[in-house]
């Protein structure tokens, strides 16, 4: 059935290594975003595609990166930049960007950096 | 960056009593409002997307209000139930910009 992946479900990494968090969808859906949650937060724009090949910083990019080369993935990079990188991560996707369309979420990628 | 207020943080009711939470956002250029519900260790799910002022939309005992001119949503549920219990996000578009702007949300817990 069609939704949206996210894996791992749970991740550890020591600090100063880069980290890549999955995203998949089967929703042929243009619009993929990455979001951050921290406790007593609302959700936060990392990065975000609204076409393949392309993508546009949100909110919070600095120490993060993306790529968009397959509509159906857009993989998040938690570079040893990333000041404070322990945190809940949500992809969602979209048909467009336009907001008369719901989002659909994946179920979360929890990230412990130690 | 576009402020969002959700209010109350938190509630505690009994089964069967009704609530409503308020999601309070910028009254200009407001082009879209969403609702999600989150419940725990699950994904948020979408349960209304509204973009005219005045609209009124019903799932099942959950009911939302939008009134664009003052900068504010209602979502309402009559008769909670212990499945209510979950985390309620509103989220804000502005004709500006292309993507949402969640608050932080509302957490339910209904009682037995």
């Amino acid at each position: 059935d069609g939704g949206i992946t996210q894996s791992p479900k749970y991740l550890f990494r020591k600090e100063g290594q880069n980290v890549t968090l999955s995203c998949e969808q089967n929703l042929n859906h243009d619009a993929m975003y990455w979001y951050r949650q921290d406790p007593g937060q609302g959700l936060r724009l990392i990065y975000y595609s609204q076409i393949v090949n392309d993508f546009q910083k949100g909110d919070i990019a600095e120490g993060y990166s993306v790529s968009r080369e397959k509509k159906e993935s857009f993989p998040l990079t938690v570079t040893s930049a990333q000041k404070n990188p322990t945190a809940f991560y949500l992809c969602a996707s979209s048909l467009g960007t336009g907001g008369n369309t719901e989002a659909f979420f994946g179920q979360g990628t929890r990230l412990t950096v130690v | 960056i576009l402020n969002v207020e959700q209010s109350p943080q938190s509630l505690h009711v009994q089964e069967g009593d009704s609530t409503n939470f308020t999601c309070s956002f910028p009254s200009s250029n407001f082009y879209a409002l969403h609702w999600y519900r989150w419940e725990t260790a699950k994904s948020p799910e979408a349960l209304f997307v509204m973009t005219l002022n005045g609209d009124e939309k019903k799932k099942g005992r959950i009911s939302a209000t939008l009134n664009t001119k003052e900068g504010y949503s209602y979502l309402y549920i009559k008769g909670s139930q212990p499945e209510d219990s979950a985390t309620y996000l509103c989220a804000f578009m502005n004709s500006g910009y292309s993507t949402l702007t969640f608050g932080k949300g509302t957490m339910l817990l209904v009682s037995p």
